[in-house]
């Protein structure tokens, strides 16, 4: 099966650039869509990147993501941190085209 | 605009079923798939599987493929997740997606909670 594999917890400075990777176990990164989805306490995930690299509308510019088939990993970067950024976030992406996985999420702290 | 309404809260014993259902509007309902993935509190997304309201199939995530039935109706655009034979583990909010770019949910529902005790 299928493991998207994301650090539990990451930190830093609001103003600074912070990075979460999100590794699958098997099957290729490549070429198996990888989305992002951020989500504040109580609230649903909203989407924040997909297909790799792409921002949806309304989503700021200081939100990317990346692939890096070396590693077979993929990461979120969030440049300009802001207190508003604190969130946990979620890498998913596919398998076979059949199945959908989700990464065991990561916890932003913005301090 | 795009919005999927879910179903209130519930409250469940061991072993009984559960029914909820996620009403879709602002888009053709039959165009894009429905997911379903729950949140048990405190932990991670997990992903239930989904449902084609075009043609009425579904697939089921394997540990959930024994307990897990996903509906529409069109005439309604509502799409259901039954899920049977629940236990403790199976408290968790449920939430409803839609697909907006291939296998992206850009779309979800408001969550509905289930308690499973006794």
């Amino acid at each position: 099966n299928v493991m998207l594999t994301q650090p539990h917890s990451v930190s830093e400075s609001p103003g600074k650039t912070v990075t979460i990777s999100c590794t699958r176990n098997s099957g290729r990164i490549a070429g198996h869509y990888v989305q992002w989805y951020q989500q504040r306490p109580g609230s649903a995930p909203m989407i924040v990147i997909y297909e790799d690299k792409e921002r949806p509308p309304g989503v700021p510019d200081r939100f990317s993501g990346s692939i890096d088939s070396s590693s077979n990993s993929a990461s979120l970067t969030i440049s300009g941190l802001k207190t508003e950024d604190e969130a946990d976030y979620y890498c998913q992406s596919y398998d076979s085209n059949k199945y959908a996985v989700f990464g065991g999420g990561t916890q932003l702290t913005v301090l | 605009q795009v919005q999927l309404v879910q179903s209130g809260a519930e409250v469940k014993k061991p072993g009984a079923s559960v029914k909820v259902s996620c009403k879709a509007s602002g888009y053709t309902f039959r165009s894009y798939n429905i997911h379903w993935v729950r949140q048990a509190p405190g932990q991670g997304l997990e992903w239930m599987g989904l449902i084609d309201p075009s043609g009425d199939s579904a697939g089921y995530a394997q540990k959930f493929e024994a307990r897990v039935t996903m509906t529409r109706d069109t005439s309604t655009s509502t799409v259901y997740m039954y899920l049977t034979s629940l236990t403790f583990e199976d408290t968790a909010v449920y939430y409803c997606a839609r697909g907006r770019w291939g296998w992206a949910l850009g779309y979800w529902g408001q969550g509905t909670l289930v308690t499973v005790s006794s």
